[in-house]
Order: structure tokens, then C-alpha cells, then sequence
């Protein structure tokens, strides 16, 4: 069974650009969840989707946003990119939202750097 | 009150020995605390996870010991190998819509032949 789909692996955009990443869950996960992880620290949670719909948001400014398909994959989109910005962003997939013991599982990431 | 403290940054063990890895929280609502264990390049991986209403938690050559009451969790990788050398995240999450996990800072974990 493939796990959760990351792409690209990795980029390099250039300050005032805009980004579009993408995930797809693991076949029958319903809900999608982003984070950015700086390099040497813990990763910070940015959205939560599921069935098509934003459950949740972190605290990250509007120019990220992200959206979830029919089929349940997902994009995230920063505009306006920030040297900042650069970070490993982490998707995770889940059954559902509230997955108790279980947990996320989560994908191997995309590389961005800002330069 | 979000966060969580993760101690120490960085811990280098001879093999066979026992690691332990400590981790804070102040929100009283947290009611799932996870580890994760991170390779590079890889995305974190769920090792063990623990609820409060036990103090103990093993699989494996991994414990989570759990202290409700000063609100502190820690994991004990018993007989380290090599192989266990990564970063680890402890995490809690809460119910409170979003299953969103605030993480640690994480500790590199070295394991010397």
C-alpha cells in the first residue's frame, strides 16, 4: 500500500513567489493535515482538512492557504514567499480528524527553500 | 500554555545503553501524548503513544513513563542500537476541534557502536 504522497520533493523559489505544494493521502484517508517544520525544530501544524473542509488552522499568516479535492488530496499554497518560508512541509494523513491512539501518518515531505 | 518542552536537545549513548528523553506541557486539556521518531529526510514516524490515565506504556524496547500530576512525560529506549539513532519528537494533542499535535523541539539521538 503506498503511503502518504508528497511532491515535489524538493524546490527553490525565489522571495515574492508563489509555491504550490502537494499531497495525497493514504487510499481511504479522509483528512489531510499540513505542518512546517523548520530546520532543528519541532513541526508547527498549519491546516487540518477533512471531507473537503478547513477543521482547523494554525497560527500562520494568510498568504498560506490550502484546499482539499473530491478525491481527498490536497495543495497548500503560500504566496508572497518569505526567506522564512523555507522549511520542510510535512503532510499527514488520517481516517479522520479526531484518529484518538493512532495518530497521523505522515508523508516524507517538501524541501523549500527561498532564496 | 500550547507548548511543549522537550529536554535534552541532544543525547550521544554507547549501544546497549538506555536513552531517556524528557518532555513538559502545561494545557491540562491534552489528553494524547505521542512520539515520533524522525530519520533524515523522512517525515516523522509514530513510535509509541500514551493517554493520561495510565503512567506506563511499553512496546517494545520503547517506554513511555507519564506523570500526570507534574505534568511531564518521558521515553526510555531500552538496549539501544545504532539503528535508533535519530530525532525524536514528543507531542500532546487535545480535544479541541482540530487534532492538531504540538510538538517538542526535538533531540538528535546518537548511538555509539
Amino acid at each position: 500500500d503506498a503511503g502518504v504522497t508528497q511532491s515535489p520533493t524538493h524546490l527553490i523559489k525565489t522571495r515574492g513567489q508563489h509555491v504550490t505544494l502537494r499531497c495525497s493521502p493514504i487510499s481511504g484517508h479522509k483528512s489531510v493535515s499540513w505542518y512546517q517544520q523548520v530546520l532543528g525544530q519541532g513541526p508547527q501544524f498549519i491546516f487540518q482538512y477533512y471531507e473537503k473542509e478547513e477543521r482547523g488552522r494554525g497560527n500562520f499568516p494568510d498568504r498560506f492557504s490550502a484546499r482539499q479535492f473530491p478525491n481527498y488530496s490536497s495543495e497548500l499554497n503560500v504566496n508572497a514567499l518569505l526567506l522564512g518560508d523555507s522549511a520542510l512541509y510535512l503532510c499527514a494523513s488520517s481516517l479522520i480528524p479526531a484518529t484518538g491512539g493512532y495518530g497521523y501518518t505522515f508523508g516524507s515531505g517538501t524541501r523549500l527553500t527561498v532564496v | 500554555q500550547q507548548q511543549v518542552k522537550q529536554s535534552p536537545q541532544s543525547l550521544i549513548v554507547q549501544k546497549g545503553g538506555i536513552p531517556i528523553i524528557n518532555c513538559a506541557y502545561e494545557n491540562t486539556a491534552f489528553d494524547y501524548f505521542p512520539w515520533y521518531q524522525q530519520f533524515p529526510g523522512k517525515g516523522p514516524a509514530l513510535l509509541i503513544a500514551i493517554r493520561p490515565d495510565v503512567s506506563e506504556k511499553k512496546e517494545g524496547r520503547f517506554t513511555i513513563s507519564f506523570n500526570k500530576s507534574a505534568k511531564q512525560f518521558s521515553l526510555h529506549i531500552m538496549d539501544s542500537q545504532p539503528g535508533d539513532s535519530a530525532t525524536y519528537f514528543c507531542a500532546a494533542s487535545g480535544i479541541q476541534g482540530a487534532q492538531k499535535l504540538v510538538f517538542g523541539q526535538g533531540t538528535r539521538l546518537t548511538i555509539n557502536p
